[in-house]
């Protein structure tokens, strides 16, 4: 298996505009986590699926922020409208029935 | 509130020295620990994990950690670092329950020297 994929890997946009990031979970696995790494908050889950429903939205930061995962092979994080504080690495991860998670390499998003 | 501490934000080690990692984390009756490494402009891997046994886990790359319930701590060790192993070390808890949220600590730096 290729791991779980994230596009895209960098994304600059302007404030204001729509961000779309993308996760194609690891085949088989039921559970899909979203993260968001900074260095002043470190690691926060933002939120997570099972089975494509979403379970615990408690860290989404703003109405801004939604996520979707229409089947089990694809999920998105939306920002709209973003700002330069959204500026982060987005890790998407997910897991099968057990608590270990794999990592995609993430998205770098920078709101300028 | 449940919460993982990693007081060391950097950690810096000669190379073939022996190293610690320092990871805490508040009490609950059921706990699964993981250590994470994240090299440069990558993401998260798994090095080890306790979820029930043994309490000394031997993970990849020659590291191990020790769950100890009394102190609520899961350092991490490795006898001989190598310069390969300068990355960012999380550690993270799921905390028993309905829930399957992983929280992480703030990460500490493994700055390995020449």
């Amino acid at each position: 298996d290729a791991g779980v994929i994230q596009s895209p890997r960098h994304e600059v946009t302007e404030m204001g505009q729509e961000v779309t990031l993308r996760c194609k979970p690891i085949s088989g696995h039921d559970y899909l986590f979203w993260y968001r790494q900074t260095m002043m908050r470190g690691l926060e889950l933002l939120i997570y699926f099972n089975n494509n429903v979403p379970i615990d939205d408690s860290g989404m930061p703003e109405d801004r922020f939604s996520a979707k995962m229409p089947n089990a092979s694809f999920s998105t994080l939306k920002i709209q409208p973003s700002e330069p504080r959204d500026s982060a690495v987005y890790f998407c991860a997910s897991s099968l029935l057990g608590p270990e998670a794999f990592f995609g390499q993430g998205t770098r998003l920078t709101v300028v | 509130a449940q919460s993982v501490t990693q007081l060391d934000s950097q950690v810096p080690v000669f190379e073939e020295a022996p190293v610690e990692l320092r990871c805490n984390y508040s009490s609950s009756v059921s706990v699964y620990l993981f250590w994470y490494v994240q090299y440069p402009n990558q993401g998260l891997q798994l090095l080890l994990k306790y979820l029930s046994g043994s309490t000394l886990v031997k993970g990849i790359n020659g590291f191990e950690a020790e769950f100890n319930k009394s102190q609520t701590s899961f350092h991490l060790r490795k006898p001989s670092v190598h310069i390969s192993d300068t990355a960012e070390y999380f550690c993270a808890v799921l905390y028993g329950g309905a829930t399957n949220k992983l929280i992480f600590g703030t990460g500490t730096l493994l700055a390995v020297q020449p």
